[in-house]
């Protein structure tokens, strides 16, 4: 069975900081795994995905996840908080196209 | 990209009432659709999963009589709450998604609020 676990589920930074939002998966396969962002009262917006390949993963608005095999990890980071980001995130796991979401980390960005 | 219609993005209605949510796929064919709750500052759950001209798998737990799902076109899924109650008040999200590594496009929720 797979399984997603975001450590944290409140982060808050100043604007500006480095944002880590942490990651944790379970799976008895090669998982794919994904960051989603929700914004209030919004559905989810991708923010990137691993499925294999290199490890060190870009999306959009300045984020990137590396996926670590040896610490089944997939931790989300941008070197530099908007107050835009201020947002619900999500980390999911899926091997069959059905998505496993982890808890949420709520971040917020103070000015 | 793909892009995910959702409607109707919030609704109130009166206990016992069926509501229908629809979910369209505008510009690709979505074969597989799935059905998320969401309740507040919580994870999404996935309620069921639907495949075009067949039954939709309900996850364990969930009422299949109550939340009637239909997907009879590659561009169109339903979910029904049938005789809806408070405790049906929820936020409702479809996805869609196949079989590969692709990642699910979603519609931009249903808030559902039952007097």
């Amino acid at each position: 069975a797979q399984s997603v676990t975001q450590l944290g589920s409140h982060v808050s930074v100043s604007e500006g900081a480095l944002v880590l939002l942490r990651c944790n998966y379970s799976s008895s396969v090669p998982p794919y795994l994904f960051w989603y962002v929700q914004y209030p009262n919004q559905g989810l917006q991708l923010l990137l995905k691993y499925t294999t390949g290199a490890t060190l993963v870009k999306g959009i608005n300045g984020f990137e996840a590396e996926f670590k095999k040896s610490e089944t990890s997939f931790h989300l980071t941008k070197p530099s908080a908007h107050m835009s980001d201020a947002a619900e995130y999500f980390c999911a796991v899926s091997n069959t196209g059905k998505l496993i979401f982890g808890q949420g980390t709520t971040l917020q960005v103070k000015p | 990209g793909a892009v995910v219609s959702q409607h109707p993005s919030w609704v109130i209605c009166k206990s016992g009432t069926s509501v229908k949510i629809e979910c369209r796929s505008l510009d690709f064919q979505a074969t597989t659709m799935f059905w998320y709750r969401q309740f507040p500052k919580q994870s999404l759950m996935l309620m069921a999963t639907s495949n075009e001209g067949s039954k939709a798998t309900y996850e364990q737990g969930v009422e299949k009589d109550k939340f009637l799902i239909n997907h009879a076109s590659l561009t169109l899924s339903t979910l029904t709450v049938t005789s809806a109650h408070p405790e049906d008040s929820s936020f409702y999200i479809c996805g869609t998604g196949d079989f590969d590594n692709q990642p699910q496009h979603f519609g931009d929720g249903t808030r559902l609020s039952i007097l």
